[in-house]
């Protein structure tokens, strides 16, 4: 089965511009995930969807990230403007569904971005 | 809060020799824990999980971990390095949020792996 489709691979951007991200989930899977991943930590959620709904965007910095999931599969994040500290790679992961014994997440490559 | 400990940034083993990567957990139900790796410009991938059955749980390429309540651990182990393994690992911890299962990762532990 094909992946989690991510594009672009890499960006790079001057602070204040826009920059938007796009991915495709696994077919059939419910549940998506956007991560942002700094560069030495680990992935921290930034918002996850159930379908088309939002589960939980509590990491979200609502004042310049946006993201949607139009018909429920595949979703873009979109920054606007961007500042440096967002230099990062952005992760997107989907699962079937986030049920008891079944919660297994897929990762795309990510889009590494660089603000400068 | 859930939270996870890795503890060491960056781990250096000889090809052949045990690997053990530590993770502690904090979190105030019955966690699910999981291991992942991620290669250079690659996403990350699940090694193994733990969801509430066996303590001692087997995972792909040779890894296994073995779930410690009394030490909230989740250490990662594999008996004999191969150049392979060179990568990064996180640990992650997810409660039971009802319809939102949201993990928490570790800071990752950099595995390099010695001829």
């Amino acid at each position: 089965e094909a992946g989690v489709a991510q594009s672009p691979r890499y960006k790079i951007i001057e602070k204040r511009q826009s920059v938007a991200f796009w991915c495709n989930p696994i077919s059939g899977h419910a549940t998506l995930y956007w991560y942002q991943q700094i560069l030495g930590q680990g992935p921290k959620l930034l918002i996850q969807f159930q379908n088309n709904g939002v589960v939980d965007d509590s990491q979200l910095p609502k004042d310049r990230f946006s993201a949607e999931r139009l018909k429920g599969v595949d979703s873009t994040l979109k920054i606007q403007p961007a500042k440096l500290e967002d230099s990062a790679v952005y992760l997107c992961a989907s699962s079937f569904l986030a049920v008891r014994g079944r919660y297994e997440q897929y990762f795309g490559p990510g889009t590494r971005l660089t603000v400068t | 809060a859930q939270s996870v400990t890795q503890l060491g940034s960056h781990v250096s083993v000889s090809e052949g020799a045990l690997v053990l990567l530590r993770c502690n957990y904090s979190s105030s139900v019955p966690p699910y824990l999981f291991w992942y790796v991620q290669y250079p410009n690659q996403g990350l991938q699940l090694l193994l999980k733990y969801t509430s059955a066996a303590t001692l749980v087997k995972g792909i390429n040779g890894f296994e971990a073995e779930f410690k309540k009394s030490e909230t651990s989740f250490h990662l182990t594999k008996p004999s390095a191969h150049m392979s393994d060179a990568a990064e690992y996180f640990c992650a911890v997810s409660e039971d949020g009802g319809s939102n299962y949201k993990q928490t990762f570790g800071k990752g532990t950099l595995l390099t792996v010695n001829p």
